[in-house]
This record gives C-alpha cells, structure tokens and sequence, in this order.
C-alpha cells in the first residue's frame, strides 16, 4: 500500500539552528500537509499546499516556518531558527481530494531543540 | 472556539466490545475522522463520517448525529493489537483542507 515517508525520523538540533524535515507524499496525491504533535498533547495543524502555494496556515505557522515543494516528489518544511518550543513530532500528510477523503500520515520525524 | 472532547483513558478486556465517544463544539462542521495511533507512530485512517448514522466497516463503525456534536467509535472483539491511542478529528468547515485533533483516547486491551 502506498505511504507517505518521513525523513529523518529523529532530528536534534541547537536552538537557534535552521532545520528542514523531508517528506514524499503519496505519488498521485495533489493535497500535503504539516501538522505538529508536542509531547503528550494533540495533533495541530500547520499548514497546507496545494498548487504550489499555501492554501491555509495556522497561527503556529509564522515567519520562522516556511515550505516548498522543491521536485515532483518531495515536500519540506523549513524552520529558520529553532526555538525550544518547537520539539515535537512533526507529521507530514497528503490526500488526493480536498473533501470527503483522509489525509494519510506518515510516520513523523522527531525534532528535538538542545 | 474549536474543542474536541475524548475521554483519556479506556481500558477492556480482548474479545470485548468497546465505544470511545468524541464530542465536538466547532464552528462548523464538514465531516469528522477517527485515526489510530500506536505509540510513535503515524495516525492512520479508520473512518470517516459526515452524514448522520453508522458507518461499518469490518470490526470498527462509527456513527454520526450532527445535531448533538457527537461521535463515537465501536471496536468489536477487541485484539491486543488494538491497544493504541485513538484520534477524533473535524473538518471544521467545507472551505478548509485542516483537521481538528481530540487529544485522543488511549485504549489498553487486557487479555
């Protein structure tokens, strides 16, 4: 079955470091999404891209985050200078319609700030 | 607001039945998920409802009333493989792609 896959799974950085998080969203999938789990709490939308460009973004998502879809297959999101409250798991998600499908997962990647 | 309400914590016995309500207060609604996770792991997809009423689909259902903000999932002869957490989101609104997450019920299936 097809997946969407994170890399890496673990990332430890120096506050104040820039950090991108890789993803491959599903192959025919046009939707892709970040959301953000911090330890112990509920899963929180970031943002979400469609079309080269950002559809919606959340309040989290200010100008230290950034994302792009460099090639045809990956998608990144960039954080410029990492704060400590940016440890999370961070998951990437994509779907092939807008409404009524799921947005599919993929298994995140650990973001630690020293 | 937007709040989403699970319970925290459930426990059965395998081969049980178990419901694990979701209550929803959004400022709209356009259908709601419920996801497993298993500890460190990505949230995967179970099911989907936006109408009122039941969806089956082999041992899980979930059922809708839009009027009451209220969900809840129905997991049959319950497995120790179904020990995980379980997510309620809603889209909260036919113009946005974003999920609202419950903090999630984990569920712990006793032999």
């Amino acid at each position: 079955e097809p997946e969407v896959t994170q890399t890496p799974s673990h990332q430890v950085t120096q506050m104040g470091q820039e950090v991108i998080l890789r993803c491959v969203p599903i192959s025919n999938h046009l939707y892709f999404y970040w959301y953000r789990q911090i330890l112990g709490q509920k899963v929180e939308f970031l943002v979400s891209f469609y079309n080269n460009e950002i559809s919606e973004k959340s309040e989290i998502f200010d100008d230290q985050f950034s994302v792009e879809r460099p090639d045809g297959s990956n998608f990144t999101l960039k954080i410029r200078s990492t704060k400590l409250e940016d440890s999370a798991m961070y998951f990437c998600a994509s779907s092939d319609s807008r409404y009524n499908q799921p947005q599919h997962f993929g298994d995140g990647t650990r973001l630690s700030i020293l | 607001g937007q709040n989403i309400d699970q319970p925290t914590e459930m426990t059965a016995t395998e081969g049980a039945i178990v419901q694990i309500n979701c209550t929803y207060q959004t400022s709209g609604f356009n259908g709601l998920f419920w996801y497993q996770q298993h500890a460190g792991e990505a949230p995967t997809f179970l099911s989907y409802n936006v109408l009122d009423g039941l969806e089956e689909k082999g041992r899980f259902s979930s059922f809708l009333s839009r009027s009451k903000g209220y969900s809840y999932l129905l997991l049959k002869e319950l497995q120790m493989k179904d020990s995980a957490s379980y997510l309620c989101a809603v889209r909260p609104s036919y113009n946005t792609d974003k999920l609202i997450f419950g903090t999630g019920t984990r569920l712990q299936v006793f032999p």
